[in-house]
């Protein structure tokens, strides 16, 4: 599968400071997303970027899309120790339906 | 939007039993997804399932492992048969809600196998 890769794989940090994750993609998208998964269930959608967007806000989330580089950011600012979980980024694809899933970031925000 | 139920939650069962997980959609979808999200793993797709039509299967996961049943526009349920240790991990449902509209997940079936 085409599947991305984000980074860092994990990620430690206090509580009030930024936390940036990256994604990376490998052909066309039609839009990239991102999703929270707190203790293994599901996931949580947080927001959606199309292809012809480069930066989207929501609240203390801020994405940003770079279709030549093929990469995204999801940046969380002033991090709260509830937002410690599992972000992943999915991209889909212009040839199909369904999502694919880079490897996740686990973030840890410490009270 | 869409609201899925999807159960059991957590199940732990012998190792070459079978198990089979539900999920229950609010509004009519053409297409239910399921993953399988294994230990510390991200999610890979397994099966796309239609209304009418036999699942369609991802590389590496086959129907006589993963049978799937998509009876109506609002049910599907997957059997994972014959489990080893091997198929502990988290199932997921999912659908989408359109073209560039976000997918909405079941809140995943914990399965250990023993």
């Amino acid at each position: 599968s085409q599947q991305g890769e984000e980074d860092p794989q994990a990620l430690s940090i206090q509580e009030g400071e930024n936390a940036t994750m990256n994604c990376s993609y490998k052909t066309s998208i039609n839009n990239l997303q991102w999703y929270r998964q707190n203790s293994g269930r599901g996931l949580v959608h947080l927001i959606l970027i199309r292809s012809n967007e480069r930066e989207k806000h929501s609240g203390r989330l801020r994405v940003t899309l770079d279709t030549s580089k093929k990469s995204s950011s999801l940046l969380i600012t002033a991090s709260r120790a509830a937002d410690t979980a599992s972000y992943f980024c999915a991209t889909h694809y212009n040839a199909g339906n369904m999502l694919t899933f880079g490897g996740g970031t686990r973030l840890m925000v410490k009270p | 939007s869409a609201v899925i139920s999807q159960k059991p939650s957590r199940d732990i069962c012998q190792r070459g039993t079978s198990l089979t997980i539900q999920c229950q959609v609010d509004s009519q979808v053409t297409m239910m997804f399921w993953y399988r999200q294994q230990p510390g793993q991200s999610l890979t797709l397994i099966a796309t399932a239609n209304q009418g039509s036999e699942a369609t299967y991802e590389s590496g996961f086959v129907i006589d492992k993963f049978p799937i049943s998509r009876p109506n526009l609002t049910f599907s349920t997957l059997t994972v048969s014959n489990m080893s240790p091997e198929d502990s991990s988290i199932y997921l449902c999912s659908v989408e809600g359109g073209i560039n509209t976000e997918a909405f997940f079941g809140q995943g079936t914990r399965l250990t196998v023993v």
